[in-house]
């Protein structure tokens, strides 16, 4: 139990492009999902706390307009990397956590970008 | 201070050994506490959850936890070379909020 997929897995794509990510919780109901980003040898930098139904709670230094969050169901959100520049290739990753007081976040495999 | 500090490492463990992996956090009103595993390239995975104090055994992982000195600690008994990765501890500061606060954590290589 408990898994959760993203769509893709990996993605190149052109600066200036918008790159959607895509991510399930395939067995469970999501109340609440997040989006983390991941350089090389660093640590997990959450982005965005993503509740259905309602706006994104974005980070401190995360830009809202350029990182746009759906919360479309219980099951699906959705990241959008809008106007992606080389500096915003990264591993992206996103959790779910089946709330009603069960804090544990179950991670998808990731989505690593590149933007050339 | 960090709000969740964990040795980076690397640390080196002979196979078969126990290794043992400390966190200590800093708000003392953290309800849960979670390790993750993750592999080189790979996302994080859940090994073990705890929220009381005491020891959680599950298989050849225990979680430990003392409230009181605000530290949680993971120890892999017979270790395994399939064991090296990066283990990340997670504390949950807000009971009700799922949003989970990770230390940067500390890279474990088992040495065959």
């Amino acid at each position: 139990g408990a898994v959760v997929s993203q769509h893709p897995s990996w993605v190149i794509c052109k600066s200036g492009t918008s790159v959607k990510i895509e991510c399930r919780s395939l067995d469970f109901q999501a109340t609440t999902m997040f989006w983390y980003r991941q350089f090389p040898k660093q640590s997990l930098m959450l982005m965005a706390t993503s509740n259905e139904g309602s706006k994104a709670t974005y980070e401190q230094g995360v830009e809202k307009d350029k990182f746009l969050i759906n919360h479309a169901s219980l099951t699906l959100s959705t990241l959008t990397v809008t106007s992606a520049h080389p500096e915003d290739s990264s591993f992206y990753i996103c959790s779910a956590s089946p709330g009603a007081g069960r804090e544990t976040q179950y991670f998808g495999p990731g989505t690593r970008l590149l933007v050339l | 201070q960090k709000e969740v500090e964990q040795n980076s490492g690397p640390l080196s463990v002979p196979e078969g050994a126990i290794a043992s992996l400390n966190c200590t956090y800093s708000d003392r009103g953290s309800q849960s506490f979670f390790w993750y595993r993750q592999y080189s390239g790979k996302s994080p995975e859940l090994i073990m959850s705890i929220y009381s104090n005491g020891d959680k055994e599950d298989g050849r992982f225990t979680a430990q936890l003392n409230k009181a000195s605000q530290y949680v600690s993971l120890l892999i008994r017979d270790s395994q070379p399939s064991d090296s990765a990066t283990y990340l501890c997670a504390v949950n500061r807000v009971r009700g909020n799922e949003k989970l606060t990770f230390g940067t954590g500390t890279r474990l290589t088992i040495i065959p």
